[in-house]
């Protein structure tokens, strides 16, 4: 069964203070791992696709990096618009072709 | 309207009304999805439409019965729920299987 985990369940930053979501997932064959944005009351925001160990996007202050076993959300000098809960998801190879499995999620929420 | 669009936003019923949901994309993709999303759980897939046919009912009780008349109009018909039926629906699309899914911005559900 395909397995997602993220880390830590929430995290307060300073503006301008850099760090780094952890998601880890379980998974038999990965298609790909997907990052989304969802602020309150508000449905997730698309981001980043991941589909090979060592590849790496970037978008504004956000990065995204994919290792065989997990990814990294890298956020350089946040600001307060960055605060939201930032979701992971995977798609397997084989099985159901759509499905993505979800994590809990981090809650970023970013001081001014 | 552009993106994906659902209606209503917020929706109270009680144990015994019959509702429906509704979900519209904009994007000219060709599947469709409908997630539930419950406080302190992952995104659960629930159904998934890829042009106009079902192809996946992730165990979904019969009180919850979905509807895809077309590849852009997605419904999730309603019929005597419980209080635990209580969360966030979304509604997502994407263009094929491996893709990328958009998702709306939900429907808050109370069920009295």
């Amino acid at each position: 069964e395909d397995q997602v985990t993220q880390s830590p369940e929430a995290l307060r930053l300073q503006e301008g203070e850099s760090s780094s979501l952890n998601c880890s997932y379980t998974v038999s064959g990965l298609r790909g791992l997907f990052w989304y944005r969802q602020d309150p009351g508000k449905g997730p925001e698309f981001l980043f696709t991941l589909y090979s160990a060592g590849e790496e996007k970037e978008k504004e202050r956000l990065k995204a990096t994919l290792t065989k076993k997990e990814s990294f959300l890298h956020i350089t000098a946040p600001k307060p618009e960055d605060s939201a809960t930032y979701l992971c998801a995977v798609q397997a190879r084989g099985g159901s072709n759509y499905k993505l499995t979800f994590g809990k999620g981090t809650l970023l929420t970013v001081n001014p | 309207e552009t993106g994906v669009t659902q209606t209503p936003r917020h929706l109270v019923m009680g144990m015994t009304n019959k509702k429906s949901l509704k979900c519209e994309q904009h994007l000219g993709h060709n599947a469709m999805y409908w997630y539930k999303q419950s406080a302190k759980k992952p995104l659960e897939l629930m159904f998934v439409y890829n042009f106009k046919e079902q192809t996946e009912n992730n165990s979904v009780p019969s009180r919850f019965s979905p509807e895809c008349p077309n590849s852009s109009h997605l419904f999730l018909h309603l019929h005597t729920l419980q209080p635990e039926d209580s969360a966030l629906y979304l509604c997502a699309s994407s263009f094929a299987a491996y893709n990328e899914q958009f998702f709306g911005p939900g429907t808050r559900l109370t069920v009295l």
